[in-house]
C-alpha cells in the first residue's frame, strides 16, 4: 500500500483565493512526522510545513496551514491568499518514528495559480 | 532557515566518466545526509541514507558500486557516479538532517542535473 497519497495531480486557483492540496497517508506507527515541500521549476525542495502525529494543533507558517485529521489519516495543505509564486509542484511526505531515516514521498501535485 | 548546498547544480559528461557530486549543510550539522534521485514529472526516489563516519545504507535495486557516497563529515557527504551512461541522467537531490533543533525536518540541496552523453 502507498504509504503516502495526493490524488490531484494537478490544480488550479485563481490569485488571492485559497486552496487545499490532498495528502493522506497511511502508517501502523504512533509517531510519525508529516512534511510539505514545494518544488518550483528550479527543482529545488523547499520546506513549508511540519506537523508531528502528537501535536494537538494544526501547524502554521505565514500563508500555510496543514489540516490534520489524525482518525482520517489525512494531512492536507491549505495555502491561502494564492499568489503567482505559488505555482509548483507540491509533495507531501512522512516520516514513521520521530527519528526515523525513511522519507516517504507523495506522487506531487501541480498546483498553477491563475491571475 | 536551514541551508543545504549542492555542486555542481549542473554537469554534462561523456559515457564512461565519473562524476562527483557534493552535498554540504552550510549553517548546521548534518548526522545524516539523503541521496535522492528523480526522473521528470516524478517524485523522489531515495537511493542511500548515509550517517557521518560510516558506510551508506542503499535502498533496493541501487548499485552501490556505481553509486559511490561518502560522508566524510558532519557538513559534507559526496555521491560519485562512476562510469556514467545516459540512463544515469537525472535530477539528483541530497538532503540533511540535523543535529539537536533541526532533527525534525529534512532540508533539501537545490539538486544537480546530470546529463550523460
Amino acid at each position: 500500500a502507498q504509504k503516502i497519497t495526493q490524488t490531484q495531480p494537478g490544480m488550479f486557483v485563481q490569485e488571492k483565493e485559497a486552496v487545499t492540496l490532498d495528502c493522506t497517508y497511511d502508517t501502523s506507527d504512533q509517531s510519525y512526522g508529516l512534511f510539505w515541500y514545494k518544488q518550483p521549476s528550479s527543482g529545488e525542495m523547499i520546506f513549508l510545513i511540519y506537523q508531528g502525529s502528537y501535536d494537538e494543533q494544526n501547524a502554521t507558517e505565514g500563508r500555510y496551514s496543514l489540516n490534520f485529521q489524525k482518525a482520517r489519516k489525512s494531512a492536507n495543505l491549505v495555502i491561502s491568499a494564492s499568489q503567482l509564486g505559488d505555482s509548483a509542484m507540491y509533495f507531501c511526505a512522512m516520516r514513521e518514528a520521530f527519528y526515523g531515516n525513511q522519507f516517504y514521498f507523495g506522487t506531487g501535485t501541480s498546483l498553477t495559480v491563475i491571475p | 532557515g536551514a541551508v543545504v548546498s549542492q555542486h555542481p547544480s549542473r554537469v554534462i559528461c561523456k559515457s564512461g566518466t565519473s562524476v562527483k557530486i557534493e552535498c554540504r549543510s552550510l549553517d548546521f550539522q548534518a548526522t545524516t545526509m539523503f541521496w535522492y534521485r528523480q526522473f521528470p514529472k516524478q517524485s523522489l526516489m531515495l537511493m542511500a541514507t548515509s550517517n557521518e563516519g560510516s558506510k551508506a545504507t542503499y535502498e533496493q535495486g541501487v548499485e552501490k558500486d556505481k553509486f559511490l557516497i561518502n560522508h566524510a563529515s558532519l557538513t559534507l557527504s559526496t555521491l560519485t557516479v562512476t562510469s556514467a551512461h545516459p540512463e544515469d541522467s537525472s535530477f539528483y537531490i541530497c538532503s540533511a538532517r540535523g543535529v539537536s533543533g533541526r532533527s525534525n525536518t529534512q532540508y533539501f540541496g537545490p539538486g544537480t542535473r546530470l546529463t550523460v552523453l
